[in-house]
């Protein structure tokens, strides 16, 4: 059984371009969460979607937008990248998403932005 | 809002060692703790979790003290391994308008020598 798979591994993009991650959760989970892994820091929570409705949001500024498909598939869209969003973008999966157990991660997306 | 911090930023210990990680939480309403281990290139995995009704929970090898009075979690690693050699966050759960949000500290780097 496939875990939570995310697309592309690494990615490099210029300042002021946009860029789309994606994420396909496990075979039955209907949540998907987003987090940004700052380099030395730990993972912090940027969005949550729940049967393709957003369930929450992060403090990150409105160039960062997601949403979540019918197949509970979700991207992830930063635009006018800042050297700053360069970072691990992590998507867990889960059943529900209303209680906090039964989290997986995907091994997320590096992006590089120069 | 929720905070969660690590004590140390870099453990070492020898292969066969027991391992103490600790980590403070500054929201006494949080209920549910989490350990996760990263490893390099990897997303965090779950190790075990705790809920505020508990003091303590053993897994494999892993044990989680919680102690409500001070606002403390420890994650206990017996016979430490070299495969145990990753980075190890504790996270705790977002509750009200929070909930299914995870928060995490900063990371324990845990290496083990042989």
């Amino acid at each position: 059984d496939a875990g939570v798979t995310q697309s592309p591994t690494h990615l490099i993009k210029t300042r002021g371009q946009h860029v789309t991650l994606r994420c396909s959760p496990i075979s039955g989970h209907k949540s998907v969460s987003w987090y940004q892994q700052v380099l030395g820091q730990g993972p912090q929570f940027i969005f949550q979607y729940y049967e393709k409705e957003e369930r929450g949001r992060g403090n990150f500024p409105d160039r960062f937008s997601a949403r979540q498909f019918p197949n509970y598939s979700s991207e992830l869209n930063v635009n006018a990248l800042l050297l700053g969003d360069s970072a691990l973008y992590l998507c867990a999966s889960s059943l529900t998403g209303a209680h906090n157990y039964g989290y997986t991660f995907g091994s997320g997306t590096r992006l590089t932005v120069v | 809002g929720e905070s969660v911090g690590l004590h140390l930023p870099t453990l070492s210990v020898q292969e066969g060692d027991n391992s103490i990680i600790n980590c403070a939480y500054s929201n006494s309403a949080s209920d549910y703790f989490i350990w996760y281990k990263q490893e390099s290139g990897k997303g965090p995995q779950f190790i075990i979790d705790i809920r505020s009704n508990m003091d303590k929970r053993q897994g494999q090898r892993v044990t989680v003290l919680l102690n409500k009075t001070v606002k403390h979690l420890s994650l206990q690693i017996a016979a430490t391994q070299p495969g145990d050699s990753a980075v190890y966050f504790c996270a705790e759960n977002g509750r009200g308008s929070t909930l299914g949000r995870l928060y995490f500290g900063r990371g324990t780097q845990l290496t083990v020598w042989p």
